[in-house]
């Protein structure tokens, strides 16, 4: 089955403890990105990826980091996690980048900042 | 001013009800633009992308007016099935995709 997976899917942790939260996809696309969804601001882009070990920021990186070093995986990672950071998050992947294409979401993430 | 402004709703219709919203964007530049559903804190799925001509999947209506930056989704006949948060999504500045913080729509039995 074409999917995109995520994990962990709930995660409560502390301010300060680093964490990394999984994508992967099977559908051998070249995008990628990670999104965080808060109420009243929709989706916003954190970092994106057009192929492997190319990324760029998206609209809000601070306090994120990514990696692309296989084509079907883009982990995030906060290094150093803050309450403000406590949101829902997607990633999402496409044939290709440049905003043509169809986007296919993982389940999400919601993280818990204490 | 935001780069995709929806009316965030909701939107409480009775079953068999015609129901549209609109999207307007800023960047005159944009080129792809779609409609998304989700439901209830669940990821996005694509809906429908929206053609220049207009186009039409079933109940449901896309329109894209270029001259005044703004899209439309018309539901028909609308289905209890139906509700959900529908997202526009716009190619941005920087050609990736910007998305509307949603129209949450209720279709009543």
């Amino acid at each position: 089955e074409a999917q995109v997976t995520q994990n962990p899917r709930y995660l409560i942790t502390v301010t300060g403890k680093k964490l990394t939260v999984t994508c992967s996809q099977n559908m051998n696309h070249e995008y990628m990105s990670w999104y965080r969804q808060d109420p009243g601001l929709g989706l916003r882009q954190i970092y994106y990826s057009m192929n492997v070990e190319v990324t760029d920021k998206g609209d809000v990186p601070e306090g994120y980091k990514v990696s692309r070093k296989e084509k079907r995986n883009f982990p995030l990672i906060l290094e150093s996690p803050s309450p403000n950071q406590t949101s829902l998050y997607f990633c999402a992947s496409s044939f290709t980048g440049g905003g043509y294409n169809e986007q296919f979401f993982g389940p999400g993430t919601r993280l818990t900042v204490l | 001013r935001k780069e995709v402004e929806q009316d965030p709703g909701p939107f409480n219709v009775p079953e068999g009800a015609t129901v549209a919203f609109n999207c307007t964007y800023s960047n005159s530049a944009s080129q792809s633009f779609f409609w998304y559903r989700q439901d209830c804190r669940k990821e996005p799925k694509l809906l429908m992308s929206v053609y220049s001509s207009g186009n039409e999947d079933g109940r449901f209506t896309a329109q894209l007016n270029r001259a005044s930056q703004y899209i439309s989704l018309l539901i028909r006949d609308s289905k209890l099935s139906d509700s959900a948060t529908y997202l526009c999504v716009v190619t941005g500045s920087a050609r990736q995709l910007t998305f509307g913080s949603g129209t949450q729509l209720t279709v009543l039995p």
